[in-house]
């Protein structure tokens, strides 16, 4: 089964701060997304990547940036945070382009 | 564009009665793939079902879903409710595209009471 881990769990910044929230998959798989959760507005995608070194926007990706150093490794950079993007974070991972994606345990930003 | 419609919020249920979660989709792709994820309270959200064939049943964990093109639908049933089932329920279509990309709908609550 596959395995994603979110460090950290929680975190408080501040507001114009620079955060960066990691993500690391044991599973060999080549996809990873990043995703915020939002009570009325569900999941929804903000960058994602096929292969290390290369990320691709996604449906909501305005304040946010990505980075995949390794095929294990996928973090989300906010350079200038707001208090708009308080919000639970997952990160995802699958195999192929028809498999499903194996969510990591979230981390819950908050924005003061 | 591409969109998932789930119109219940919240759907509180008695234990030992069914349930039903709807589902509605819009997509201009042809081949396309429907899940539904469960999420329980402070975990990650998890695949309860999945299914890319139309008209198929498919079934787990005693819940049940059908795609049906013709209506644009996969909506989640389960014949007698359980309290373990509260959760967040989201259904999410995977486009036709590269990327595996899901679109979600913006999630049921389901609370099952004694």
């Amino acid at each position: 089964e596959a395995a994603v881990t979110q460090s950290p769990r929680s975190k408080v910044a501040v507001t114009g701060g620079k955060v960066t929230l990691s993500c690391h998959q044991t599973n060999n798989h080549d996809y990873m997304y990043w995703y915020r959760q939002d009570t009325g507005h569900g999941l929804r995608l903000i960058h994602y990547s096929y292969v290390a070194d290369s990320t691709e926007k996604g449906d909501i990706p305005d304040g946010y940036k990505a980075s995949r150093p390794s095929q294990e490794n996928f973090s989300l950079i906010l350079e200038l945070a707001s208090l708009s993007q308080t919000a639970v974070y997952f990160c995802a991972s699958s195999g192929d382009n028809y498999a499903e994606q194996f969510f990591g345990p979230g981390t819950r930003l908050t924005v003061l | 564009g591409d969109s998932v419609t789930q119109t219940e919020g919240l759907v509180t249920v008695t234990e030992g009665l069914p349930v039903k979660l709807n589902c509605t989709y819009q997509t201009t792709y042809l081949t396309i793939a429907f899940f539904w994820y469960v999420q329980y309270l402070n975990e990650a959200p998890q695949v309860l079902l999945k299914s890319s064939t139309d008209n198929k049943r498919t079934e787990h964990q005693g819940f049940h879903a059908t795609l049906h093109k013709s209506s644009s639908s996969f909506h989640l049933q389960k014949s007698s409710a359980q309290l373990s089932d509260s959760a967040l329920y989201y259904c999410a279509l995977r486009r036709g595209s590269s990327g595996n990309k899901l679109i979600f709908g913006i999630g049921t609550l389901l609370s099952v009471k004694p």
